[in-house]
């Protein structure tokens, strides 16, 4: 497996709380990417980074903030978690802007109440 | 709008009979497209990039094939540990990647 980690991997929380997940990568690749997966819906891309401090938004990126501060950690913040963010939360690194290289981590799945 | 849809949604077969995935796409300026593999409570696993029609992949006991409009992910003589689901995805000329919704495999021994 690609040395990705994702911290919590289970949390429940309640809505209205502010909730912080952290990916860890071990592979010092240049892209980090925060995905999210819902029953019915594809893998969907909240927001991704391709360097330190250098981040954008993906397709469903309202609620949810990011943070990169160094190569290895990219952190996935929601300000005031609502229960339509419950959901497995994925992230992924690749050495290229691109599918094929994007390696996963093992998720991180949040309930809110 | 740039979309990929897979089918069936889900898929049981019995172990050896063979069987193919299917996932269509609209996008705009296909760069890339990818097949993975997701077990129960685990992140996807890369199989296979495809990159222009009449181009195939394959690993063991799949075969991925790309036209024009759709790919298909072939499963020949198919054994239990091939059950997952099976997510395809596509790169567009802008580097956005969309997901479908997957097809779960269920193959039974």
């Amino acid at each position: 497996d690609a040395g990705i980690t994702q911290s919590p991997r289970h949390k429940v929380t309640e809505t209205g709380t502010p909730v912080t997940l952290r990916c860890h990568q071990t592979e010092n690749h240049r892209y980090m990417y925060w995905y999210r997966q819902d029953p019915g819906h594809g893998l969907r891309l909240i927001h991704y980074s391709y360097g330190v401090k250098d981040t954008d938004k993906g397709e469903v990126s309202d609620g949810y903030s990011v943070s990169r501060s160094k190569t290895e950690d990219f952190l996935l913040t929601l300000e005031s978690a609502t229960s339509s963010q419950t959901s497995v939360y994925f992230c992924a690194i690749s050495d290229v802007r691109g599918g094929d290289t994007q390696y996963f981590g093992p998720g991180t799945r949040l309930t809110v109440l | 709008e740039d979309q990929v849809t897979q089918s069936p949604e889900a898929l049981r077969l019995q172990e050896g009979e063979s069987s193919s995935l299917n996932c269509s796409y609209t996008v705009s300026g296909l760069r890339g497209l990818f097949w993975y593999r997701q077990d129960p409570g685990k992140g996807p696993e890369f199989l296979f990039t495809l990159y222009s029609a009449g181009e195939e992949k394959e690993k063991e006991r799949l075969k991925a094939t790309l036209t024009k409009k759709e790919s298909f992910l072939h499963i020949t003589a198919p054994k239990p540990e091939d059950s997952a689901t099976y997510l395809c995805a596509v790169q567009s000329r802008d580097d956005k990647i969309i997901f479908g919704k997957g097809t779960r495999l269920h193959i039974l021994p």
